[in-house]
């Protein structure tokens, strides 16, 4: 099945600090999806990208898809307390939607 | 509210047993996903339906079994379960017959069996 790897698995910054997920794939990607959980809560998109090199931004959070559409990142610029959560990166191929393993962010105040 | 209601919220059984998800969609949103989410796990694919076909299937035990009503409800049937099995269930609508549009997650049903 599609390997997705995601990295780091668990990741603790301390409030204003920056935070990177990454997510990479063994095969080239049509599209990746990006997707937070809550803590007691459910996945919620953040935002897709489908072009080779793509780089846009919600505010803090800065998605990126790479050059070769084998790897994605997320980054968030001066954590705040609300950022805490999962983060997923999920990729459709073969009619499902497959999702990393997550990245479990906490922001210490 | 992602529009996607799921019921039960939380549900205990024993081993052995067998119990039945509910999940009903957005309004609109003709694509059904069921994922299992285990402690400290990703989310893992179980099955697909779409306007009430079979779309995709994942790595569903045999043990388990969904369908999609013409209303576009759709159930999760869970039978013989095994403590292995406590999870988080979620369900999951989208508008298009195949991805990738934005998947709504329900809030999910935990189950624990004992």
């Amino acid at each position: 099945g599609q390997q997705v790897m995601q990295i780091p698995q668990y990741q603790h910054v301390q409030e204003g600090e920056d935070f990177t997920t990454y997510c990479n794939s063994s095969t080239t990607l049509s599209n990746i999806q990006w997707y937070k959980q809550r803590p007691g809560g459910h996945p919620v998109f953040l935002i897709q990208l489908v072009k080779s090199g793509e780089v846009k931004k919600q505010k803090r959070l800065t998605f990126q898809f790479g050059e070769a559409k084998k790897n994605s990142s997320l980054h968030i610029t001066a954590t705040q307390t609300t950022d805490v959560g999962t983060y997923f990166c999920a990729l459709y191929t073969g009619n499902q939607f497959y999702f990393g393993t997550g990245t479990s962010l906490t922001v210490i105040p | 509210d992602s529009g996607v209601t799921q019921t039960p919220k939380h549900l205990i059984t024993a081993t052995g047993q067998r119990v039945t998800l509910r999940c009903s969609p957005r309004s609109g949103d003709l694509s059904v996903y069921w994922y299992q989410q285990s402690l400290d796990q990703g989310l893992q694919f179980l099955i697909q339906y779409y306007n009430g076909e079979e779309r995709a299937k994942g790595n569903i035990l045999e043990r388990f079994s969904a369908q999609q009503f013409p209303d576009l409800h759709s159930e999760l049937n869970l039978s013989s379960l095994e403590l292995g099995d406590s999870a988080l269930y979620f369900c999951a609508s989208s508008v298009a017959p195949q991805g990738p549009g934005e998947l709504f997650f329900g809030e999910g049903s935990r189950l624990t069996v004992l």
